[in-house]
């Protein structure tokens, strides 16, 4: 199975909250995990990125939370601001086939002050 | 600065006429891939190319082709394109796989009449 599940598909967080944002992947050879961040107009971004050698990943205020067992992933967006309104994108990638990314079907997160 | 550039970035056309998206990077990536980005499916892979003349199939190929006659350059050509082509399209590089970060272009919006 090669499908990377995302929820919500959309989210509305007041300014000063924590974003949280699920995916689920089914191929346990998946062993790469980025999030991409997409704003209007633009291509998406990589945001941060983690492998399951860790559970964990903090960068500022962006963490992947990593459960190899349960193969669910999330971004944890703390005190989200306005700026941070755009849509999030999960992927996976592992070493077979041509080794492509597999992405979510995106989540549109909107701040609101 | 370190680019993926697109063009055009809008297009209207007819069903039936042959165009090309073109798409140029100037980080000497190797891997280069096309993706489709449509509302509640996320970002699906078209082709990918690992290096010069080396393409290959992604998830939804049909009713495009791809060539990589230069490192830097991988256009996409729908030659007979239809409605269901309609679509917003980002080009993406990386260094050797798609297991590590893209870099993608701004996107081309295309509609198909």
């Amino acid at each position: 199975q090669q499908q990377v599940k995302q929820s919500p598909q959309s989210l509305i967080v007041q300014k000063g909250g924590i974003s949280i944002i699920n995916c689920a992947y089914e191929n346990t050879a998946f062993d790469y995990f980025p999030w991409y961040q997409q704003f209007p107009g633009k291509g998406p971004a990589l945001l941060i990125a983690i492998r399951p050698d860790v559970s964990e990943k903090k960068e500022g205020r962006f963490t992947i939370s990593f459960n190899k067992s349960a193969k669910q992933f999330s971004l944890h967006i703390m005190d989200s601001q306005p700026g941070d309104s755009a849509t999030y994108f999960c992927a996976a990638s592992g070493s077979f086939g041509n080794e492509k990314l597999t992405f979510g079907t995106g989540t549109r997160l909107t701040i609101i002050p | 600065e370190a680019q993926v550039t697109q063009n055009p970035r809008y297009l209207i056309t007819v069903t039936g006429k042959k165009l090309t998206v073109t798409c140029s990077q100037n980080m000497n990536h190797e891997y280069m891939s096309w993706y489709r980005q449509d509302p509640g499916l996320g970002l699906r892979q078209i082709y990918y190319s690992m290096n010069v003349e080396v393409t290959d199939k992604g998830d939804v190929p049909e009713g495009y082709k791809v060539s990589r006659k230069e490192k830097r350059n991988f256009p996409l050509i729908l030659e007979s394109p239809s409605p269901n082509q309609t679509s917003l399209y980002f080009c993406a590089s990386s260094w050797t796989s798609g297991r590590e970060t893209q870099y993608f272009g701004p996107g081309t919006r295309l509609l198909v009449l």
